[in-house]
Protein backbone atom coordinates (compact mmCIF):
# COMPACT_ATOMS: atom_id res chain seq x y z
CA UNK A 1 0.00 0.00 0.00
CA UNK A 2 0.60 3.55 0.00
CA UNK A 3 3.37 5.08 2.46
CA UNK A 4 0.99 7.85 4.49
CA UNK A 5 2.64 10.75 5.51
CA UNK A 6 5.67 10.81 3.33
CA UNK A 7 7.36 13.92 1.83
CA UNK A 8 9.29 13.76 -1.29
CA UNK A 9 12.96 14.70 -1.80
CA UNK A 10 13.84 18.31 -2.85
CA UNK A 11 16.60 19.23 -4.95
CA UNK A 12 17.24 23.00 -5.57
CA UNK A 13 19.72 24.35 -8.07
CA UNK A 14 20.31 27.02 -10.09
CA UNK A 15 19.93 27.75 -13.86
CA UNK A 16 22.65 26.37 -15.51
CA UNK A 17 24.63 24.28 -12.92
CA UNK A 18 24.11 20.03 -13.40
CA UNK A 19 21.86 18.02 -10.66
CA UNK A 20 22.32 14.78 -9.85
CA UNK A 21 18.80 12.98 -9.06
CA UNK A 22 19.18 9.81 -6.50
CA UNK A 23 17.26 6.28 -6.61
CA UNK A 24 17.30 3.11 -4.32
CA UNK A 25 15.55 0.32 -5.85
CA UNK A 26 14.75 -2.42 -4.30
CA UNK A 27 14.24 -5.47 -6.53
CA UNK A 28 18.09 -7.23 -7.41
CA UNK A 29 16.01 -9.27 -9.70
CA UNK A 30 15.51 -5.91 -12.00
CA UNK A 31 17.29 -5.88 -15.02
CA UNK A 32 15.55 -2.77 -16.96
CA UNK A 33 15.85 0.63 -15.47
CA UNK A 34 13.86 4.12 -16.03
CA UNK A 35 14.07 7.72 -15.29
CA UNK A 36 10.78 9.46 -15.12
CA UNK A 37 9.99 13.27 -15.39
CA UNK A 38 6.55 14.30 -14.12
CA UNK A 39 5.19 17.52 -14.35
CA UNK A 40 2.19 18.68 -12.12
CA UNK A 41 -1.34 17.36 -12.81
CA UNK A 42 0.46 15.01 -15.83
CA UNK A 43 1.68 11.54 -16.40
CA UNK A 44 4.90 10.31 -16.38
CA UNK A 45 6.99 11.24 -19.45
CA UNK A 46 10.33 9.29 -20.64
CA UNK A 47 13.75 10.63 -19.97
CA UNK A 48 16.06 7.61 -20.44
CA UNK A 49 16.56 3.97 -20.09
CA UNK A 50 19.16 1.29 -19.00
CA UNK A 51 19.41 -2.18 -18.75
CA UNK A 52 21.10 -3.94 -16.37
CA UNK A 53 24.40 -4.97 -18.59
CA UNK A 54 25.26 -1.36 -18.87
CA UNK A 55 26.38 1.06 -15.61
CA UNK A 56 26.06 4.20 -18.17
CA UNK A 57 24.25 5.53 -20.69
CA UNK A 58 24.07 9.12 -22.08
CA UNK A 59 21.30 10.93 -23.70
CA UNK A 60 20.54 14.71 -24.53
CA UNK A 61 21.75 16.58 -21.45
CA UNK A 62 20.92 13.72 -18.90
CA UNK A 63 23.32 10.60 -18.07
CA UNK A 64 22.10 7.82 -15.95
CA UNK A 65 24.63 5.59 -13.90
CA UNK A 66 23.85 2.03 -12.74
CA UNK A 67 25.60 0.67 -9.76
CA UNK A 68 24.35 -3.04 -9.27
CA UNK A 69 26.31 -3.69 -6.27
CA UNK A 70 24.12 -1.14 -3.89
CA UNK A 71 21.39 -1.13 -6.10
CA UNK A 72 21.57 2.44 -6.98
CA UNK A 73 20.28 4.23 -9.90
CA UNK A 74 21.27 8.71 -10.60
CA UNK A 75 20.16 10.86 -13.19
CA UNK A 76 22.39 13.60 -14.27
CA UNK A 77 21.33 16.99 -15.53
CA UNK A 78 23.93 19.02 -17.59
CA UNK A 79 22.93 22.69 -17.69
CA UNK A 80 19.58 22.52 -15.85
CA UNK A 81 17.12 24.92 -16.99
CA UNK A 82 13.77 26.07 -15.30
CA UNK A 83 11.70 23.67 -17.55
CA UNK A 84 13.63 20.67 -16.04
CA UNK A 85 11.83 21.42 -12.68
CA UNK A 86 9.48 18.57 -12.36
CA UNK A 87 8.96 15.46 -10.06
CA UNK A 88 11.46 12.82 -11.15
CA UNK A 89 10.61 9.14 -10.78
CA UNK A 90 12.89 6.00 -10.93
CA UNK A 91 11.19 2.90 -12.12
CA UNK A 92 12.20 -0.67 -12.46
CA UNK A 93 10.90 -3.67 -14.28
CA UNK A 94 11.92 -7.46 -15.29
CA UNK A 95 12.37 -7.86 -18.82
CA UNK A 96 13.75 -11.42 -18.00
CA UNK A 97 11.09 -13.97 -19.03
CA UNK A 98 9.25 -11.25 -20.53
CA UNK A 99 6.09 -11.24 -18.35
CA UNK A 100 6.25 -8.20 -16.95
CA UNK A 101 7.49 -5.61 -19.09
CA UNK A 102 5.72 -2.83 -18.23
CA UNK A 103 4.79 -3.96 -14.62
CA UNK A 104 6.61 -0.86 -13.01
CA UNK A 105 8.13 -0.04 -9.51
CA UNK A 106 8.30 3.38 -9.21
CA UNK A 107 10.99 4.84 -6.61
CA UNK A 108 9.81 7.39 -4.36
CA UNK A 109 10.78 10.32 -6.22
CA UNK A 110 12.47 14.06 -5.69
CA UNK A 111 11.09 17.30 -6.87
CA UNK A 112 13.58 19.33 -8.49
CA UNK A 113 13.19 23.38 -8.51
CA UNK A 114 15.39 25.00 -11.15
CA UNK A 115 16.09 28.63 -10.02
CA UNK A 116 16.63 31.39 -13.36
CA UNK B 1 4.48 8.44 -32.03
CA UNK B 2 2.47 6.39 -29.22
CA UNK B 3 -0.26 8.31 -27.96
CA UNK B 4 -2.60 7.36 -24.85
CA UNK B 5 -5.24 9.43 -24.34
CA UNK B 6 -6.74 9.48 -20.55
CA UNK B 7 -10.58 10.91 -20.54
CA UNK B 8 -11.93 12.30 -18.15
CA UNK B 9 -8.74 14.30 -17.13
CA UNK B 10 -10.39 15.65 -13.83
CA UNK B 11 -13.92 14.36 -12.81
CA UNK B 12 -15.54 15.13 -9.54
CA UNK B 13 -18.49 12.56 -7.98
CA UNK B 14 -20.54 12.40 -5.05
CA UNK B 15 -19.56 9.67 -2.71
CA UNK B 16 -21.45 6.17 -3.23
CA UNK B 17 -21.32 6.78 -7.17
CA UNK B 18 -19.55 4.87 -9.85
CA UNK B 19 -16.79 6.89 -12.07
CA UNK B 20 -15.56 5.26 -15.05
CA UNK B 21 -12.08 6.26 -16.77
CA UNK B 22 -11.07 4.94 -20.07
CA UNK B 23 -8.04 4.46 -21.45
CA UNK B 24 -6.99 4.47 -25.15
CA UNK B 25 -4.41 4.02 -27.08
CA UNK B 26 -4.65 6.54 -30.54
CA UNK B 27 -1.92 5.23 -32.85
CA UNK B 28 -1.05 1.58 -32.34
CA UNK B 29 -2.66 -1.40 -30.41
CA UNK B 30 -2.46 -2.56 -26.90
CA UNK B 31 -2.54 -6.06 -25.59
CA UNK B 32 -1.88 -4.98 -22.22
CA UNK B 33 -2.29 -1.69 -20.75
CA UNK B 34 -1.30 -0.99 -16.99
CA UNK B 35 -3.67 1.24 -13.92
CA UNK B 36 -1.52 3.47 -11.03
CA UNK B 37 -2.84 5.36 -8.64
CA UNK B 38 -1.12 8.18 -7.16
CA UNK B 39 -1.88 9.82 -4.22
CA UNK B 40 -0.48 13.69 -4.16
CA UNK B 41 2.52 14.65 -3.04
CA UNK B 42 3.94 10.12 -3.33
CA UNK B 43 4.74 8.01 -6.57
CA UNK B 44 3.09 5.75 -8.45
CA UNK B 45 1.56 2.76 -7.54
CA UNK B 46 0.60 -0.69 -10.31
CA UNK B 47 -2.96 -1.51 -9.38
CA UNK B 48 -3.69 -3.89 -11.94
CA UNK B 49 -2.67 -5.56 -15.26
CA UNK B 50 -5.08 -4.99 -17.68
CA UNK B 51 -5.51 -7.89 -20.58
CA UNK B 52 -7.43 -7.49 -23.62
CA UNK B 53 -9.75 -10.14 -23.96
CA UNK B 54 -9.51 -11.73 -20.52
CA UNK B 55 -9.69 -11.10 -17.03
CA UNK B 56 -7.13 -8.30 -15.28
CA UNK B 57 -4.70 -9.02 -13.12
CA UNK B 58 -4.68 -7.32 -9.41
CA UNK B 59 -2.16 -6.31 -7.34
CA UNK B 60 -1.80 -7.56 -3.82
CA UNK B 61 -4.14 -5.29 -1.55
CA UNK B 62 -6.30 -3.64 -4.79
CA UNK B 63 -9.92 -4.85 -4.47
CA UNK B 64 -10.99 -6.33 -7.55
CA UNK B 65 -14.79 -5.60 -6.92
CA UNK B 66 -13.76 -1.94 -6.26
CA UNK B 67 -11.72 -1.03 -9.40
CA UNK B 68 -13.34 -2.79 -12.15
CA UNK B 69 -11.26 -2.88 -15.23
CA UNK B 70 -12.35 -3.73 -19.03
CA UNK B 71 -9.98 -4.53 -21.91
CA UNK B 72 -12.31 -4.91 -24.58
CA UNK B 73 -10.57 -4.04 -27.55
CA UNK B 74 -7.20 -3.44 -28.02
CA UNK B 75 -7.19 0.17 -27.93
CA UNK B 76 -9.24 0.50 -24.94
CA UNK B 77 -8.74 0.04 -21.32
CA UNK B 78 -11.49 1.14 -18.52
CA UNK B 79 -11.32 1.49 -15.15
CA UNK B 80 -14.47 2.16 -13.08
CA UNK B 81 -14.55 2.80 -9.33
CA UNK B 82 -17.45 1.52 -7.90
CA UNK B 83 -19.19 3.19 -4.90
CA UNK B 84 -16.46 5.97 -4.40
CA UNK B 85 -15.68 7.20 -1.04
CA UNK B 86 -13.34 10.35 -0.45
CA UNK B 87 -10.38 7.76 0.30
CA UNK B 88 -10.55 7.17 -3.52
CA UNK B 89 -10.06 10.49 -4.36
CA UNK B 90 -6.54 10.16 -6.25
CA UNK B 91 -5.01 10.89 -9.44
CA UNK B 92 -5.34 7.55 -12.04
CA UNK B 93 -2.92 6.97 -15.03
CA UNK B 94 -2.43 4.07 -17.36
CA UNK B 95 0.27 2.65 -19.71
CA UNK B 96 -0.04 1.08 -22.56
CA UNK B 97 2.54 -1.25 -24.05
CA UNK B 98 2.94 -0.93 -27.68
CA UNK B 99 2.30 -4.71 -29.02
CA UNK B 100 5.65 -6.13 -30.58
CA UNK B 101 7.51 -3.40 -29.11
CA UNK B 102 10.50 -3.73 -26.78
CA UNK B 103 11.87 -1.04 -24.67
CA UNK B 104 10.66 2.11 -22.50
CA UNK B 105 9.88 4.45 -25.67
CA UNK B 106 6.95 2.02 -26.28
CA UNK B 107 5.76 2.19 -23.16
CA UNK B 108 3.72 5.10 -22.80
CA UNK B 109 1.40 6.80 -19.97
CA UNK B 110 -1.63 8.52 -20.06
CA UNK B 111 -1.68 12.10 -18.61
CA UNK B 112 -4.04 11.12 -15.66
CA UNK B 113 -7.16 11.41 -14.64
CA UNK B 114 -7.77 13.15 -11.66
CA UNK B 115 -11.01 11.96 -9.12
CA UNK B 116 -12.16 13.80 -6.51
CA UNK B 117 -14.95 12.07 -4.20
CA UNK B 118 -17.01 14.22 -2.65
Amino acid sequence: GESVGLHLPTLSVQEGDNSIINCAYSNSASDYFIWYKQESGKGPQFIIDIRSNMDKRQGQRVTVLLNKTVKHLSLQIAATQPGDSAVYFCAENILAGGTSYGKLTFGQGTILTVHP
Amino acid sequence: GAVVSQHPSRVICKSGTSVKIECRSLDFQATTMFWYRQFPKQSLMLMATSNEGSKATYEQGVEKDKFLINHASLTLSTLTVTSAHPEDSSFYICSANKWGGSGANVLTFGAGSRLTVL
